[in-house]
């Protein structure tokens, strides 16, 4: 069955410094990859997609994934984290093999940065 | 171009009662999906529709059905309403060709069922 797991519920991290929101992944073939991030009392917003490529893949508010096969992981990651940037994140995966918008989400991950 | 538009924001229903939730999706937008939000389940998929028809259905009881009207506007339906039908429904569009197609969502209906 697909799946996806975002280990950690919540991540803490200082303004001005690096974030990492991990993601793994368990889809049979090429799985597509998704960032959502949600604000308080909002829908999801979509950051960024792996389709295939380059590896690293950048997307919207200086946001940036990185997708290793080897370790199914698509981890997203900001080099510089900001206050505005505190909400919870929601990595997803969905079958290329269908045009189906059957999304498979993670639990979803909330980040808070530290003034 | 507008976004995905749901109405109404907020539901207070009482169990037993049903009720009707709405999605305008992006104009051009031929797939709606809806999905429940919840603090201990997270997002599950509910179904998803596309030029009318019942694409894909999530493990959800009868209870919840939907519907896709010729303007791509879509309607989700939940009977006979138990309190753990509380939570967030959203609902997303796109374009519905291919699974590279980005899902835009709206700003969701809370229900709260007492």
């Amino acid at each position: 069955a697909q799946s996806v797991a975002q280990p950690e519920d919540q991540v803490n991290v200082a303004e001005g410094n690096p974030l990492t929101v991990k993601c793994t992944y368990s889809v049979s073939g090429n799985p597509y990859l998704f960032w959502y991030v949600q604000y308080p009392n909002r829908g999801l917003q979509f950051l960024l997609k792996y389709i295939t490529g380059d590896n690293l893949v950048k997307g919207s508010y200086g946001f940036e994934a990185e997708f290793n096969k080897s370790q199914t992981s698509f981890h997203l990651k900001k080099p510089s984290a900001l206050v505005s940037d505190s909400a919870l994140y929601f990595c997803a995966v969905r079958d290329p093999r269908t045009s189906y918008d059957k999304v498979i989400f993670g639990p979803g991950t909330s980040l808070s940065v530290i003034p | 171009k507008a976004g995905v538009t749901q109405t109404p924001r907020y539901l207070i229903k009482t169990r037993g009662q049903q009720v009707t939730l709405s999605c305008s999706p992006i104009s051009g937008h031929r797939s709606v999906s809806w999905y429940q939000q919840t603090p201990g389940q997270g997002l599950q998929f509910l179904f998803e529709y596309f030029s009318e028809t019942q694409r894909n259905k999530g493990n959800f009881p009868g209870r919840f059905s939907g519907r896709q009207f010729s303007n791509s506007r879509s309607e989700m339906n939940v009977s006979t309403l138990e309190l753990g039908d509380s939570a967030l429904y959203l609902c997303a569009s796109s374009q519905g060709q291919t699974a590279k197609n980005i899902q835009y969502f709206g700003a969701g209906t809370r229900l709260s069922v007492l």
